[in-house]
């Protein structure tokens, strides 16, 4: 199952920065946090991961709560194109697998 | 860097025949790949973990001898659906494992129609 639990939807307008919040309240002390997007039929694309400090990249920012137990994923200006099913997903380095929960189905709107 | 290619992108097959995907890492070596399965408005299920050079582990309810999966190469791993009915229609999508913090990296996986 799933460690994850994150609202089925979301709405954004266009521009706004969206934020994506996820919850986890097992996370281990060795486990990151990762967060992937699908777009409407493709596969899923990696964002951003983090294990307790706050992380940037190119595409997104990552916040992560103190006692690690939630997390937020923000797209600082959110387009068109960032409309997908945004997944949290929390695993260890060295775990083979990734199992997917429901995800957040973000809608942009114009 | 760190691209998985899935091919066909999309496959039409009549029932009772078999159908190939093939995932392959074009710029890294895979050593491990996985497969999943996604039906509509649904998330991704893992079917499988496929090891280079050894048998594949399915997950609990996948039939390994309908789902065949060989890794007989370092960046190359194929799912085999034999015997395909209308319910196996589903968008399939590989995935491999590589070093560098990021974990994996996806195929764009292929839309199966069994008619």
């Amino acid at each position: 199952d799933a460690k994850t639990t994150q609202p089925p939807s979301m709405d954004c307008a266009e521009g706004r920065a969206a934020n994506l919040p996820c919850n986890h309240s097992t996370i281990s002390g060795n486990e990151y946090v990762y967060w992937y997007r699908q777009i409407h039929s493709q596969g899923p694309q990696y964002i951003i991961h983090g294990l307790k400090n706050n992380e940037t990249n190119e595409m997104a920012s990552l916040i992560i709560t103190e006692d690690r137990k939630s997390s937020t994923l923000i797209l600082p200006h959110a387009t068109l194109r960032d409309t997908a099913v945004y997944y949290c997903i929390v695993r260890v380095l060295r775990d083979d697998k990734i199992i997917f929960g429901k995800g957040t189905r973000l809608h942009i709107l114009p | 860097g760190a691209v998985v290619s899935q091919h066909p992108s999309r496959v039409i097959c009549k029932s009772g025949t078999s159908v190939k995907i093939e995932c392959r890492s074009l710029d890294f070596q895979a050593t491990t790949m996985f497969w999943y399965r996604q039906f509509p408005k649904q998330s991704l299920m893992l079917m499988a973990t496929s090891n280079e050079g050894s048998k594949a582990t399915y997950e609990q309810g996948v039939e390994k001898d309908k789902f065949l999966i060989n890794h007989a190469s370092l960046t190359l791993s194929t799912l085999t659906v034999t015997s395909a009915h209308p319910e196996d229609s589903s968008f399939y999508i590989c995935s491999a494992r590589f070093s560098g913090g990021r974990g994996y990296t996806f195929g764009s996986g292929t839309r199966l129609t069994v008619v």
